[in-house]
């Protein structure tokens, strides 16, 4: 059974940072695409960043650009998200998820998701 | 990169068949067969319905079914029931290497 786990959110004040987890189980972690998505409070979902299954291709939407950094760990079946400069608008549930493979786009599998909140 | 545009909200009494539709660009919806929709249920993970326009994942309902028409796409959902409140999203690959989704469409089983 695929199972994607997220950690490591939780209350930071603004221009802090934050570094979150993503344990995988279930599936060959080093063959899949993987992806992080976030949702503010009462909105809607939020590309973030996407990484190819070597990790040797990362892409970042606009609005995290710069202050957040993806990147995996194929030994330890693991996914990161670290994000620095952190902003109230940054507020949000951070879910991984897993490319469907050969399909450009399909969020096939997603974790349960992280609460980050970012406050003073 | 704007969203993709949804209604805002739908409803359908249990029986009933509902349309949602999402409204892209020449630059996402409609330069790529890679429109997905999502399910998502107050505080769960959102979960893929449809993928690549009109695919159906394996253990999702035939009363799904997604069509598009040139920066349009659309998820019909036939025989509605209880169960199927919820939000729905939509998602496409873009031109600049990169995926957007829908505003979101709350679906209201009357």
């Amino acid at each position: 059974e695929v199972q994607l786990v997220e950690s490591g959110g939780g209350l930071v004040q603004p221009g802090g940072s934050l570094r979150l987890s993503c344990a995988a189980s279930g599936f060959t972690f080093s063959s899949y695409e993987m992806n992080w998505v976030r949702q503010a409070p009462g909105k809607g979902l939020e590309w973030v960043s996407y990484i190819s299954s070597s990790g040797a291709t990362i892409y970042y939407a606009d609005s995290v650009k710069g202050r957040f950094t993806i990147s995996r760990d194929n030994a330890k079946n693991s996914l990161y998200l670290q994000m620095n400069s952190l902003r109230a608008e940054d507020t949000a549930v951070y879910y991984c998820a897993r490319f469907l493979p050969y399909s450009y786009g399909t969020f096939e599998y997603w974790g349960q998701g992280t609460l980050v909140t970012v406050s003073s | 990169q704007s969203a993709l545009t949804q209604t805002a909200s739908v409803s359908g009494s249990p029986g009933q068949s509902i349309t949602i539709s999402c409204t892209g660009t020449s630059s996402d919806v409609g330069s790529y067969n890679l429109v997905s929709w999502y399910q998502q249920h107050p505080g769960k993970a959102p979960k893929l319905m449809i993928y690549e326009d009109s695919k159906r994942p394996s253990g999702v309902s035939n009363r799904f079914s997604g069509s598009k028409s040139g920066n349009t796409a659309s998820l019909t959902i036939s025989g509605l029931q209880a169960e199927d409140e919820a939000d729905y999203y939509c998602c496409s690959y873009a031109e600049t290497r990169t995926w957007v989704f829908g505003e979101g469409t709350k679906l209201t089983v009357l």
